[in-house]
């Protein structure tokens, strides 16, 4: 099993462009989520998706959308870029329902300049 | 979710058990205790969970107080590998808060 798998690891943009953060996990897992993690801080929610079919918004979702296309995948985009959302962004996914044993990808680096 | 406190920073020798605290004083009955760790640059890593018995696994060990006001991971041989920020979190099943909230852990620094 791969797990949580992330792409691209690492990308740069321009302030204004878009693209999408990729998320796929391959545990048969029900719920995911997009976090992301700025210097010095702790992990903030962007988006979940509790099952397929469903997204809901976390603490910071202004700017972003998202798309649960399958059980699978579960994609972050950003319309436009701001410097504002250079981070660390986090895909993850949840083992069952009732617990919070969540398994996390390994990240993509993302810079807005 | 119950609110935590953990130290900033511990400092363990290689080989040794590692010790680390975290006090959880508001938690409710139905509230589980998770350690979560991030090694630097990658993503967090799910260790172990508790309600309230002791639990043990592969990567460590989790004592839960009586009175459930706070608990102690254990990491029986510590390797320098260890090195990471350790998240204790805790959080009631289910319902529709799914955020796991990380606060600012504690930093373990495993020295050879």
């Amino acid at each position: 099993n791969a797990g949580v798998t992330q792409t691209p690891k690492f990308q740069v943009l321009k302030t204004g462009q878009s693209m999408t953060l990729q998320c796929a996990q391959d545990m048969n897992h029900n719920s995911m989520y997009w976090y992301r993690q700025d210097p010095g801080m702790g992990l903030r929610l962007i988006y979940y998706s509790a099952s397929e079919g469903t997204t809901d918004k976390g603490e910071v979702p202004n700017g972003y959308n998202v798309s649960r296309l399958n059980k699978r995948e579960f994609s972050l985009r950003l319309e436009s870029a701001a410097p504002s959302q250079t981070s660390v962004y986090f895909c993850a996914s949840r083992l069952l329902a009732g617990t919070e044993t969540q398994y996390f990808g390994p990240g993509t680096r993302l810079l807005v300049l | 979710d119950a609110k935590t406190t953990q130290p900033p920073s511990m400092d363990c020798a290689e080989g040794r058990a590692a010790n680390l605290p975290c006090n959880h004083s508001t938690i409710s009955g139905n509230e589980y205790v998770y350690w979560y760790r991030q090694i630097h640059s990658q993503g967090p890593q799910y260790i172990i969970h508790g309600l309230k018995n002791n639990e043990t696994n592969e990567m460590a060990s989790l004592i839960i107080t009586e009175d459930r006001k706070s608990s102690t991971l254990i990491l029986p041989h510590a390797t320098l590998r260890d090195t990471a920020v350790y998240y204790c979190i805790v959080k009631g099943s289910g319902g529709s808060n799914y955020k796991l909230t990380f606060g600012k852990g504690t930093l373990l620094t495993v020295n050879p």
